[in-house]
């Protein structure tokens, strides 16, 4: 079966950096995702992994370690706006794909 | 990329009821998928919408429930059949151009079932 795991909930102080994590045991593995969600509204794509290592983009960083089937997300200088729920999603297939969310880290940042 | 529409962005229906539930994009694209997701919870997927052959659904759903229509690259229909008040919840297309990896959603159908 796909299984992803990451924490519910999270509170970090604006202007610090936070790490969330995301376990992942899957099938057909074929890279992994980082969504954000406010409330209320679609996800909007954040980073995708394929490859093991660190992806830069901004204020945001992802990792994936395959082997390990484990990935973060980094976030810095946070802001109040950051607050939202953050989904780690797997691709799973060859030629016809899928996507499989996590439960999603709730993350609260407070002044 | 790809921008994706749907009608209607809301609706409140009665028990024993059907909806359905349209996805438009604005550019051909190769996978499109349906997603719920109930209050506080992350994404479930349903199903995915097959251009031109049936859909190819996740356990624990099943056509007679969810039927789904994909005519052709760009559109694609959910139908919630013999709602139940269990069936509340935001209903998401998705699609994927196949080009890129990037997964884009719809805003979302947000049902309640009185």
């Amino acid at each position: 079966g796909q299984n992803i795991d990451q924490p519910t909930e999270m509170t970090a102080t604006e202007g610090a950096i936070v790490q969330i994590n995301c376990t992942y045991q899957t099938s057909g593995f074929n890279g992994l995702f980082w969504y954000q969600q406010h409330a209320g509204e679609a996800p909007t794509f954040l980073s995708y992994n394929v490859l093991d290592g660190l992806e830069e983009k901004g204020r945001f960083s992802s990792f994936l370690s395959r082997s390990k089937g484990y990935s973060y997300l980094l976030l810095k200088e946070l802001q109040m706006k950051d607050s939202a729920s953050y989904l780690c999603a797997v691709r799973v297939g060859t030629g016809g794909f899928k996507t499989i969310f996590g439960a999603g880290t709730r993350l609260f940042v407070k002044a | 990329s790809a921008v994706i529409s749907q009608k209607p962005s809301r609706d409140i229906c009665q028990r024993g009821t059907s909806l359905t539930i349209q996805c438009q994009v604005d550019s051909q694209v190769t996978m499109m998928f349906w997603y719920r997701q109930q209050p506080g919870q992350s994404l479930t997927l349903i199903a995915t919408a097959n251009q031109g052959s049936e859909a190819t659904y996740e356990s624990g759903f099943v056509i007679d429930k969810f039927p789904i229509s994909r005519p052709n690259l760009t559109f694609s229909t959910l139908t919630v059949s013999n709602m139940s008040p269990e069936d509340s919840s935001i209903y998401l297309c998705s699609a994927s151009t196949g080009v890129s990896y990037e997964q884009y959603f719809g805003p979302g159908t947000r049902l309640t079932v009185t």
